[in-house]
C-alpha cells in the first residue's frame, strides 16, 4: 500500500460543529503532517508527528487540536472554526526527516 | 526561517519545447530539495528531489540541477507534453520535519 487515505473528502460545518479529519497510512511512515492549502497557494504546515509524538505545532489556533493513536493514524479535531478556516487539508507521511511526503487526496472544509 | 523564492509564477510552453523552472533559498543549511506536482484538483506529488551532496538528477524527462554555491535550483522538464500542465512546487528543507514551500508555478503545455 503506497497511499495516504484522507476521509472526509468534503465537509461543510457550522462555526458551532465539532468534527474529526481522519488520515491514514501503511507504508510504515514515521512522520504524518497536517497541511491548509488555499487556493492557488503552496500548502501551509499546521502540526508534525514524528515517531508518534507531536514535534511541531505552527503557532495553529487551539480550535484545531491534533491526535495520533497510532503510527498509522493522524487525527485532526475541528471546533468553532471560522469561515477563514475553510480550504483543503492535507494529510501526508514521510519515512523520516528530509524524504520526500506522500500526500492525501484531501478534505475540502467548508465553514459556514 | 527558510524562505524559498520561486520563478516564474506562470509559464507557457508549446508542447514538445522545455520548461525551466527555478528557485532560490535562503538557509545555507537546507540540505534536501523536493518539487512537487499539483494538477488541478488532485493532490501534491513528488516528482523528483535532490539531496544537497548532489550536482544533478535525471528521471526520464525530468532533471533538477542544484547550485550550493549560488543557493539555487532548478526544474527542467524537456519535450513537454499536455499532461505536465500543473502547479509545480519547489521546497527545501534542513535536516528538519519542515519544508519550505515556493509560491508555486503554473504551467500550461499549447498543444
Amino acid at each position: 500500500d503506497t497511499e495516504v487515505t484522507q476521509t472526509p473528502k468534503h465537509l461543510v460545518m457550522g462555526m458551532t460543529n465539532k468534527k474529526s479529519l481522519k488520515c491514514e497510512q501503511h507504508m510504515g511512515h514515521r512522520a504524518m503532517y497536517w497541511y491548509k492549502q488555499k487556493a492557488k497557494k503552496p500548502p501551509e504546515l499546521m502540526f508534525v508527528y514524528s515517531y508518534e509524538k507531536l514535534s511541531i505545532n505552527e503557532s495553529v489556533p487551539s480550535r484545531f487540536s491534533p491526535e495520533c493513536p497510532n503510527s498509522s493514524l493522524l487525527n485532526l479535531h475541528l471546533h468553532a472554526l471560522q469561515p477563514e478556516d475553510s480550504a483543503l487539508y492535507l494529510c501526508a507521511s514521510s519515512q523520516d526527516r528530509d524524504y520526500g511526503y506522500t500526500f492525501g487526496s484531501g478534505t475540502r472544509l467548508t465553514v459556514v | 526561517g527558510e524562505n524559498v523564492e520561486q520563478h516564474p509564477s506562470t509559464l507557457s510552453v508549446q508542447e514538445g519545447d522545455s520548461a525551466v523552472i527555478k528557485c532560490t533559498y535562503s538557509d545555507s543549511a537546507s540540505n534536501y530539495f523536493p518539487w512537487y506536482k499539483q494538477e488541478l484538483g488532485k493532490r501534491p506529488q513528488l516528482i523528483i528531489d535532490i539531496r544537497s551532496n548532489v550536482g544533478e538528477k535525471k528521471d526520464q524527462r525530468i532533471a533538477v540541477t542544484l547550485n550550493k554555491t549560488a543557493k539555487h535550483f532548478s526544474l527542467h522538464i524537456t519535450e513537454t507534453q499536455p499532461e505536465d500542465s500543473a502547479v509545480y512546487f519547489c521546497a527545501a528543507s534542513k535536516n528538519d520535519y519542515k519544508l519550505s514551500f515556493g509560491a508555486g508555478t503554473t504551467v500550461t503545455v499549447r498543444a
